[in-house]
């Protein structure tokens, strides 16, 4: 079946620090690769997405590339804020008539001043 | 425009009571998910509703579980009786319906079983 496996946290980094979260998957067919985070107290929250092999997702800084040879969807931020701090979900939306997101356990972010 | 509406946000119960969760998804959204977030881990789809009908329910463990969407709009999801193990994030998401669409999520609900 399909999954999602993300680098384990917590990952604490200083401000304007350079941010890598990985995420590989395991999917059949063509899925569709997603970020998601969640700041504290809030719902999940759709960061970027992209939906063919060698698309670059982008928002706020954030940038993600579909790689189909790699089986990834790294996440990455030049430079990184204290508002960034919040969990950060990879997710994958199979085309093989499971439609439904497959989720990562998820990436804790801190980022201290 | 209001979003994905949850409630209420957090309940604490005793096991074996009964518990019901509550969703009104945006409006015009066809599709309709609840998903259960255990403590440091990714949500995990319970049932998914194309309009009023669930065409995916195969993770719900149906012995104590239930889900209603009357007229397909807003969404019921019910425990009974509670277990300790149920004790985790609730969230529901709405979205048009298509593989590439957003998933646009609730708050959800803590809840506690004690």
């Amino acid at each position: 079946g399909d999954s999602v496996t993300q680098m384990e946290g917590p990952v604490t980094l200083s401000e304007e620090a350079f941010l890598t979260i990985n995420c590989t998957y395991t999917a059949t067919g063509y899925p569709s690769l997603f970020w998601y985070v969640q700041y504290p107290g809030e719902g999940l929250q759709l960061l970027l997405k992209a939906t063919k092999a060698d698309d670059k997702g982008s928002n706020k800084g954030f940038e993600a590339t579909y790689r189909k040879e790699t089986t990834s969807f790294h996440l990455e931020k030049g430079s990184v804020q204290v508002s960034d701090s919040a969990v950060y979900f990879c997710a994958l939306y199979s085309g093989a008539g499971s439609y439904q997101l497959t989720f990562g356990k998820g990436t804790k972010l801190s980022v201290i001043p | 425009e209001a979003g994905v509406v949850q409630s209420p946000r957090y309940k604490i119960i005793e096991k074996k009571q009964p518990v019901a969760f509550w969703c009104n998804p945006i409006s015009g959204h066809n599709t309709l998910y609840w998903y259960r977030q255990n403590l440091g881990q990714g949500p995990e789809l319970l049932i998914r509703y194309e309009n009023e009908e669930a065409v995916d329910d195969s993770q719900l463990p149906k012995d104590r579980f239930s889900a209603e969407r009357l007229k397909g709009v807003d969404s019921t999801l019910k425990i009974q009786p509670a277990e300790l193990g149920d004790s985790a994030v609730y969230l529901c998401a709405s979205s048009v319906t298509g593989m590439n669409t957003e998933a646009f999520f609730g708050q959800g609900t803590r809840l506690t079983v004690v």
